[in-house]
């Protein structure tokens, strides 16, 4: 069974710069979520998707942060403009959800994309 | 106080030995735990969960969970230079089971 995929694993950009990370989660699983890892510490949840539906997404910062998850599958996630603070790596993850049964429902991570902000 | 609490390590074991890692936790209502193991470099993986108070086994790791307490633990037997990573301690939050909230983790290394 393949895994969640991300793409690209790394990214350079300039402060102001756009950038897009995308998410092709685990055959089957309804949740999907995206997650920044700061250097040291655990994932911070960023949004989660229920199918196609953003079900939490306190801690996004919507002012240059976007995310969509069309058709219920693939999802991206993207800054604009960048900040240096923004420097990261950003984590896809996705899990069955309700089906799983609640409490054993298990995320599974992908590879993550390392941004670098310049 | 965080809501979930980790020792940044490292913890340093010699192989062989029992590796002890700690977690503990402030939202009364977590239900369900994960641990999850990170290498350097690499995205975290599933170790294993646990609901229920009390101990739970598989292969040479025991998570163990006191809600009364709000602690949870990951006992890893006959540590490994393989072992040598960061452990990533999970606890599902306000907002739901699948909300989950990480600590910073315990860097864990296993010398020969």
């Amino acid at each position: 069974e393949a895994g969640v995929v991300q793409s690209p694993r790394y990214k350079i950009i300039e402060k102001k710069q756009p950038v897009a990370f995308w998410c092709n989660p685990i055959s089957g699983h309804n949740t999907l979520y995206w997650y920044r890892q700061n250097l040291g510490q655990g994932p911070e949840l960023l949004i989660r998707y229920e199918n196609e539906e953003a079900v939490d997404d306190s801690q996004l910062p919507k002012d240059r942060f976007s995310a969509e998850r069309l058709k219920g599958v693939d999802s991206t996630l993207k800054i604009q403009p960048a900040e240096l603070g923004d420097s990261a790596v950003y984590l896809c993850a996705s899990s069955l959800g309700e089906i799983a049964g609640g409490l054993t429902d298990t995320q599974y991570f992908g590879p993550g994309t390392r941004l670098t902000v310049l | 106080q965080k809501e979930v609490e980790q020792n940044s390590g490292p913890l340093s074991v010699p192989e062989g030995a029992i590796a002890s890692l700690n977690c503990t936790y402030s939202d009364r209502g977590s239900q369900s735990f994960f641990w999850y193991r990170q290498y350097s470099g690499k995205s975290p993986e599933l170790i294993m969960f646990i609901y229920s108070n009390g101990d739970k086994e598989d292969g040479r790791f025991t998570a163990q969970l006191n809600k009364a307490s709000q602690y949870v633990s990951l006992l890893i037997r006959d540590s490994q230079p393989s072992d040598s990573a960061t452990y990533l301690c999970a606890v599902n939050g306000l907002g739901g089971y699948n909300k989950l909230i990480f600590g910073a983790g315990t860097r864990l290394a296993v010398h020969p």
